[in-house]
């Protein structure tokens, strides 16, 4: 299983631009690269999925190098709505599989 | 039900009682999962049912957490003698299982356990 790492926690200020980095060095030729987010209880959401490049959505946008050995979310002109909970998981696709979350990346968005 | 629906939403029980907390999966998605999420934790992966298979059992923290799925559909999961430890929100997620699988899980609002 691919192991993810990320920073525990994030401050950021609203209407900035957020990066989070995830690390995944022993990432699958078949793996797809997975973030989540979720707000006080509540379960997760998914945000976005990529294999390699650039992926975006009205949500988000997802930076992946070549070697895929990490990947980055990107939140564009983040708000206070935006704290929460982020997590990276790697994950195969075309098969039911074990999906681990990591403990995440906390953001916090201050005013 | 659109989502996933989870109860009961609260249960508070005394130490050493048994707990059965319910999942209905999204219609059609054949594989489930369930988590467990402490206070401020990550999620912790407890088992994952493909059909009513479960695959992967490696998650459960102990012989006293068992769960099973019937028709496909509803799980259950099952806590004998409940300790304080065992205090937390239980996660079930569905997904489009087995080859239509794209590593999106729906996640319903859990339930939230609390032994005294």
């Amino acid at each position: 299983l691919a192991k993810t790492t990320q920073p525990i926690s994030m401050d950021s200020y609203e209407g900035q631009e957020v990066n989070i980095t995830c690390s995944h060095n022993n990432i699958a030729t078949n793996d797809y690269i997975t973030w989540y987010q979720q707000f006080p209880s509540q379960g997760p959401r998914f945000i976005i999925q990529g294999y390699k490049t650039k992926v975006t959505n009205e949500v988000a946008s997802l930076f992946i190098p070549a070697d895929r050995k990490s990947s980055t979310l990107s939140l564009p002109r983040v708000s206070l709505s935006d704290t929460a909970v982020y997590y990276c998981l790697v994950n195969p696709v075309d098969s039911s599989y074990k999906l681990i979350f990591g403990s995440g990346t906390r953001l916090l968005v201050r005013p | 039900g659109a989502g996933v629906s989870q109860s009961p939403s609260n249960k508070v029980t005394e130490k050493g009682k048994d707990v059965e907390l319910r999942c209905d999966p999204i219609s059609g998605h054949t594989a489930l999962y369930w988590y467990r999420q402490r206070l401020g934790q990550g999620l912790e992966f407890l088992i994952y049912f493909q059909g009513n298979s479960a695959p992967d059992k490696s998650g459960l923290p102990s012989d006293r957490f068992s769960a099973e799925r019937t028709g496909e559909s509803v799980s259950t999961l099952t806590i004998q003698r409940t300790q304080q430890e065992d205090s937390a929100v239980y996660l079930c997620a569905s997904s489009l299982g087995g080859r239509a699988h794209t590593g999106e899980l729906f996640f319903g609002e859990g339930s939230r356990l609390t032994v005294l």
